[in-house]
């Protein structure tokens, strides 16, 4: 069954450090997002991206996030200066449709630990 | 501000027995609500999807939709140890998903 795949599993970086978290959507779905979980807390949404595009973005994902698909497979989150509060759980998501009409299947997610 | 609004729970239901979990929002517009199941340091799995008044059953789950009264419910039947777990209620809002804290269901055997 196909399945959306996140590198690394954990991240540790020190504060002011950059990262890049890594997605392999499911290879037939058009629409990506990135939410993120701090611990205890809910899922958050971050940004949707389609057609090489940001569709939607929350007001967490300011000038220090970006993200990318920078070949046909993958679908990267940049954090640039990493804060301490930017520790969570970060997933990726993908979907066939809009959120409306389909499911969005999420991947199994980072860990980014910020120290 | 989108909400969606749960019960943290927990819900504790002996083995075997009807789980029923409750979710509202806030968003007249939305079309589309999903539950998902999370267990502990892993990601949300789908569990049931409805867009359409009235209720929707895979197995021994359950989802009921009432657009009028802005509710969604999750009813598992049978329940077993291994649903004991956290229980996500999302919301479609345009180009994503707003999910609410989720309720922490035990089921004890």
């Amino acid at each position: 069954e196909p399945e959306v795949t996140q590198t690394p599993s954990h991240q540790v970086t020190q504060m002011g450090q950059e990262v890049i978290l890594r997605c392999v959507p499911i290879s037939n779905h058009l629409y990506f997002y990135w939410y993120r979980q701090i611990l205890g807390q809910k899922v958050e949404f971050l940004v949707s991206f389609y057609n090489n595009e940001i569709s939607e973005k929350s007001e967490i994902f300011d000038d220090q996030f970006s993200v990318e698909r920078p070949d046909g497979s993958n679908f990267t989150l940049k954090i640039r200066s990493t804060k301490l509060e930017d520790s969570a759980m970060y997933f990726c998501a993908s979907s066939v449709t809009p959120p409306a009409y389909n499911e969005q299947f999420f991947g199994p997610g980072t860990r980014l630990t910020v120290l | 501000q989108k909400e969606v609004e749960q019960n943290s729970g927990p819900l504790s239901v002996p083995e075997g027995a009807i789980a029923s979990l409750n979710c509202t929002y806030s968003d007249r517009g939305s079309q589309s609500f999903f539950w998902y199941r999370q267990y502990s340091g892993k990601s949300p799995e789908l569990i049931m999807f409805i867009y359409s008044n009235g209720d929707k059953e895979d197995g021994r789950f359950t989802a009921q939709l009432n657009k009028a009264s802005q509710y969604v419910s999750l009813l598992i039947r049978d329940s077993q140890p291994s649903d004991s777990a956290t229980y996500l209620c999302a919301v479609e809002a345009g180009n994503k998903l707003v999910f609410g804290a989720g309720t922490i269901l035990r089921v004890k055997s």
